[in-house]
């Protein structure tokens, strides 16, 4: 089974100031389509999974430009430009590549 | 509007069994693969299952497998999850998840509200 590392665990943040995460996979998310398989979600308070970032940087729809993602092989960033209130919540990275899919321990995220 | 709601949640006895239901709606239910994701209470995401459109293509996760039974009634638009042989680590809220395309396998960008499974005596 393919492992999904996240660090920090925790992320206290400064409203307007920037933050990431990082993601590691055991081994490479690299599909013989040449696209990565490494899609970032975000649990808010109470709520469900919400999909953030597909394919490791594509934004889903109705998510804000200040979220962004990167990464090859078996490294993956979320960066958030300029964090706002409304941000806080679990962030997990998951990787599609093959089954089992698996997730990432989670960031939380939260306000300073 | 494109929805999905679980139910059959409830708590049951440790060795028991359980049907899981997730009702689609808003969408043509018979072009997508569906999937089912669980929280423990306190944790993180775990996926649990995966069947594809026509449910000829079935995936697990290991710590369900030949417990758990994935299906899905493409006239009731309806994915199903089986849970047999309950045990107290099944407990948590089932999420059931739908691709964000038709044909896709992953990338899951509808999630229900979830049904909560408690095994407990």
């Amino acid at each position: 089974d393919i492992v999904m590392t996240q660090s920090p665990v925790s992320l206290p943040v400064t409203p307007g100031e920037p933050a990431s995460i990082s993601c590691r996979s055991s081994q490479s998310l690299l599909y013989s389509n040449g696209f990565y398989y490494l899609d970032w979600y975000l649990q808010k308070p109470g709520q469900s999974p919400q999909l953030l970032i597909y394919l490791v940087s594509n934004r889903a729809s109705g998510v804000p430009d200040r979220f962004s993602g990167s990464g090859s092989g078996t490294d993956f960033t979320l960066k958030i430009s300029r964090v706002e209130a409304e941000d806080v919540g679990v962030y997990y990275c998951m990787q599609g590549l093959q089954a089992p899919l698996t997730f990432g321990g989670g960031t939380k995220v939260e306000i300073k | 509007e494109v929805q999905l709601v679980e139910s059959g949640g409830g708590l049951v006895q440790p060795g028991g069994s359980l049907r899981l239901s997730c009702v689609a709606s808003g969408f043509t239910f018979s072009s997508y693969w569906m999937h089912w994701v669980r929280q423990a209470p306190g944790e993180g995401l775990v996926w649990v299952s995966r069947m594809n459109s026509d449910g000829s293509r079935i995936d697990y996760a290991d710590s369900v497998k030949g417990r758990f039974t994935i299906s899905r009634d493409n006239a009731k638009n309806t994915v199903y999850l089986e849970m047999n042989s309950l045990r107290a680590e099944d407990t948590a809220v089932y999420y059931c998840g739908r691709p964000r395309s038709s044909g896709w396998a992953q990338v899951m960008d509808v999630w229900g509200k979830g049904t909560t499974v408690t095994v407990s005596s």
